[in-house]
């Protein structure tokens, strides 16, 4: 089946660094890729969609100078955190849409805290 | 506006005590419904996708069934392993993203 492997699965970065992560499809090409963020006891919010050698689309709320989001290629896409402060600290999950049985495939998540 | 709304936020049973987890939905043109599985610290993990009214899939203990309203996974004689959070999310003809519902964290003591 669809594989998306998401790196790294955590990280601890300084108030004020940027930190990149990243969402690889394994085994299909994912033309669309969508990044969300997870709150505690709290269900996925979509944050950006990500569409291969064009710019992502940002859901309302969402700040798109502080979550940079590139999709270079078929099967890459990286969001980047920057300057990030403690209230960045949270679950990010990305996700890529395959033209098979499954239809979205989740990666496993990175657990970002910033301290 | 298009919305999904899960009930209950969260439910425990005893080991081997059938139940029902509810997904309620408004959606101008749905295209999927879908279920997915996630545990703690851990992505969403696909379990079903239903594609119009009257349709229902089953794995193991699970069995996923779909109204022009709802959406119902049933579980039957769960094990303690059954233990997460249960997920249902939408996707409709006006774009490509999944839309989610609060979720069902399920609680399964043996």
């Amino acid at each position: 089946g669809a594989v998306v492997s998401q790196h790294p699965s955590r990280v601890i970065c300084k108030s004020g660094t940027s930190v990149k992560i990243e969402c690889r499809s394994l085994d299909f090409q994912a033309t669309t890729m969508f990044w969300y963020r997870q709150f505690p006891k709290q269900s996925l919010m979509l944050m950006a969609t990500s569409n291969e050698g064009s710019k992502a689309t940002y859901e309302q709320g969402v700040e798109k100078d502080k979550f940079l989001i590139n999709h270079a290629s078929l099967t890459l896409s990286t969001l980047t955190v920057t300057s990030a402060h403690p209230e960045d600290s949270s679950f990010y999950i990305c996700s890529a849409r395959d033209t098979g049985a499954y239809g979205y495939t989740f990666g496993s998540g990175t657990r970002l805290t910033v301290v | 506006e298009d919305q999904v709304t899960q009930s209950p936020e969260a439910l425990r049973l005893q080991e081997g005590e059938s139940s029902s987890l509810n997904c309620s939905y408004t959606v101008s043109g749905l295209r999927g419904l879908f279920w997915y599985r996630q545990d703690p610290g851990k992505g969403p993990e696909f379990l079903f996708t239903l594609y119009s009214a009257g349709e229902e899939k089953e794995k193991e203990r699970l069995k996923a069934t779909l109204t022009k309203k709802e959406s119902f996974l049933h579980i039957t004689a769960p094990k303690p392993e059954d233990s997460a959070t249960y997920l249902c999310a939408f996707s409709n003809n006006a774009g490509n993203m999944l839309t989610f519902g609060g979720g069902t964290r399920l609680m399964v003591k043996p």
